[in-house]
């Protein structure tokens, strides 16, 4: 059975641009959330995706968007890029099914802007 | 949001117990009590939950108050790999997936 896997590593944007983040689920899973850490902070949730559509939002602007794939797999895109933005950012993936059950999270991409 | 307050840090020694702590007074009804935890340079990972029983599993045992205003996560005997920032979380059935994350406890492992 695969984890959950992100892609890239790490990253360096300058302000303004625009970066594209990916996510492939665990297998057998068909919801992916989507959190930013700040350094020293615990994560904060951007978004989640059940089927291919937004199922809940947290506090972030709409310049944080995303998508999911038919495969579950899912992609956080980040536009007009701020250097606030500088976080590792978490993606965890669940079944809808299981109701509370536990959320399996990547190792996270660092994204840095400067 | 129902919040939840954490020290900000505790140490144990290696083979030792560890109990964490966690208050959260304005727990609803509905929420359950998640623990999870994060090791240097990785994601987050489920600990273990709980409503109002106590609950034990491989990785770890959970005490939950009667009133279910505080929790005690217990580690029965800490390893060099239990150092790790530990989350208290309460989750509601309805919000779905989402996780609300606080500071967490960082817990250090004395050889």
């Amino acid at each position: 059975e695969t984890g959950v896997t992100q892609s890239p590593t790490h990253l360096i944007k300058t302000r303004g641009q625009q970066v594209t983040l990916r996510c492939s689920s665990q297998s057998g899973h068909n919801t992916v959330s989507w959190y930013q850490q700040a350094l020293g902070q615990g994560p904060q949730f951007i978004f989640q995706y059940y089927r291919e559509e937004e199922n809940g939002r947290g506090n972030f602007p709409p310049r944080f968007s995303g998508l999911q794939f038919p495969n579950y797999s899912s992609e956080l895109n980040v536009n007009a890029l701020e250097l606030d933005d500088s976080a590792l950012y978490l993606c965890a993936s669940s079944s809808k099914a299981s109701g509370l059950g536990e959320q399996y999270f990547g190792p996270g991409t660092r994204l840095t802007v400067t | 949001d129902a919040k939840t307050t954490q020290p900000n840090s505790m140490e144990s020694n290696e083979e030792e117990p560890v109990h964490l702590p966690c208050n959260h007074s304005t727990i609803s009804g509905t929420d359950y009590i998640h623990w999870y935890r994060q090791l240097p340079s990785q994601g987050p990972e489920y600990v273990i939950h709980g409503l109002t029983s106590n609950v034990n599993n491989r990785m770890a045992s959970l005490a939950i108050a009667e009133d279910r205003k505080s929790s005690t996560l217990i580690l029965h005997r800490a390893t060099l790999r239990d150092a790790a920032v530990y989350y208290c979380i309460l989750r509601d059935n309805n919000q779905g997936g989402k996780l609300i994350f606080g500071q967490g406890t960082e817990l250090s492992v004395k050889p």
